[in-house]
């Protein structure tokens, strides 16, 4: 089992730019969310979905798009890239979002100059 | 309280002390409290959900109780040792059932 895997790891981007982060996993979990976490402040969820085909915004999406076409992927692009968007970003799955373990992914580490 | 509060934000302890941190939360329409450690360099891992007031659970050295009328979780690790040294989170859905918010975190840090 693979369980959550995130891509690429690390990433530097030009103000502008746009990218998408890969999540992906083989749990079978319908539910699946995007963190970002900055210093001092606790994970942010960008947003989420809670099965193939259905997305939405949780605290901070401005800037952030999501699709679901199948129930292993959740990729999040980047429109065009801003500094603010510098953090670490955490994708997890979990069978259910309130309840149930959530299983994170290693992190994407991007950096926008 | 409208959010998720961790206290301390940091901690040093020596090892093989005990400590213990707080988690606090609305207590009004209470769903689940999650535990989660966070080592430095890797992602957050599940040490508890807890549902029920007056909750204890047990894993180890790390303990954790519950009380939703009043609306915090207490952490618990017994007799630390230098790989306990990790941020420790907690999460709840407070507004919505498919939203966790997550406190900052309280950074525990163990001196041999």
């Amino acid at each position: 089992n693979a369980g959550v895997t995130q891509t690429p790891k690390f990433q530097v981007l030009k103000t502008g730019q746009s990218m998408t982060l890969q999540c992906a996993q083989d749990m079978n979990h319908e539910y699946m969310s995007w963190y970002r976490q900055d210093p001092g402040m606790g994970l942010r969820l960008i947003h989420y979905s809670v099965g193939a085909g259905i997305t939405d915004q949780g605290e901070v999406p401005n800037g952030y798009n999501v699709s679901r076409s199948t129930t292993e992927d959740f990729p999040l692009r980047l429109l065009s890239a801003a500094p603010s968007q510098t953090s670490v970003y955490f994708c997890a799955s979990s069978y259910g979002p309130e309840q149930d373990t959530q299983y994170f992914g290693p992190g994407t580490r991007l950096t926008v100059l | 309280i409208l959010n998720v509060e961790q206290s301390p934000q940091s901690l040093h302890v020596q090892e093989g002390d005990s400590t213990n941190f707080t988690c606090s939360f609305p207590s009004s329409n209470f769903y689940a409290l999650h535990w989660y450690r966070w080592e430095t360099a890797k992602s957050p891992e599940a040490l508890f959900v807890m549902t029920l007031n007056g909750d204890e659970k047990k894993k180890g050295r790390i303990s954790a109780t519950l009380n939703t009328k009043e609306g915090y979780s207490y952490l618990y690790i017994k007799g630390s040792q230098p790989e306990d040294s990790a941020t420790y989170l907690c999460a709840s859905p407070l507004y919505s059932n498919y939203q966790l918010i997550w406190g900052a975190g309280t950074k525990l840090i163990i001196k041999p």
